[in-house]
């Protein structure tokens, strides 16, 4: 069965420079979450997005944006990375119903040095 | 808000032995879904086991089986026969339900399980 598909699975920057992540969610699902896991913490949500309209936000930097393209496709943008910024960062999808689970990715892991 | 709790940092089996990881939540939400997820080595977030708030059977998924209290906004998940596999970080999540849009989880601090053989 397709999976979600992340890419870069890692990526080295240097402070201050620019990232952006990319999420191709499985097929049919049209909704989209970001997550921030950091070391030895739990995932915490970012940012989420329901037929390419922004759902709800939780915790993500102003110097981080994102959106959901017409293929469903989404991307994190994250600039001015700081140290912090370290972190392993999960996209998942789901299906528009009620019950749905949603599915995660195999992260990008997000190295600021 | 919601907050989900996991009280064991680390837990510790013998292979094929049965094991019980706990949760709870905290929510004023009458309708609800709780899962547990599981991160190996690897990273990756798997689903285990997925129960929704209005059913009163526990849900259970071959070795994996859940204790769901709703009175006491408790949600332990049972592990039987427990195999070298089943090492990993779990984490237990809640969501609200969606009434239009998409509901973000929310994870618990993680129990990591080892499996001694």
């Amino acid at each position: 069965a397709a999976g979600v598909i992340q890419s870069p699975r890692h990526l080295i920057k240097e402070k201050r420079e620019t990232a952006t992540l990319k999420c191709y969610p499985i097929p049919r699902h049209d909704t989209v979450y970001w997550y921030q896991q950091g070391p030895g913490q739990d995932p915490q949500f970012l940012i989420s997005f329901y037929e390419k309209m922004q759902s709800d936000k939780g915790s993500i930097p102003d110097r981080f944006s994102a959106q959901q393209f017409s293929d469903y496709h989404s991307e994190l943008n994250m600039s001015s990375l700081e140290l912090g910024d370290s972190a392993l960062y999960f996209c998942a999808s789901s299906l528009p119903l009620r019950t749905d689970t949603q599915y995660f990715g195999p992260g990008t892991r997000l190295t600021v040095l | 808000a919601q907050t989900v709790t996991q009280s064991q940092p680390e837990m510790s089996v013998q292979e094929a032995e049965t094991v019980t990881l706990s949760c709870t939540y905290d929510t004023s939400e009458s309708d609800y879904y709780l899962f547990w997820y599981k991160q190996p080595p690897s990273r990756q977030m798997i689903l285990v086991i997925r129960q929704e708030a209005y059913k009163q059977q526990n849900a259970t998924e071959n070795r994996f089986s859940v204790n769901f209290q709703k009175a006491a906004k408790s949600f332990s998940l049972k592990i039987s026969d427990s195999q070298l596999g089943d090492a990993a970080m779990y984490f237990c999540a809640y969501r609200s339900p969606k009434v239009q849009g998409a509901q973000k989880l929310v994870f618990g601090q993680g129990t990591r399980l080892t499996i001694n053989p």
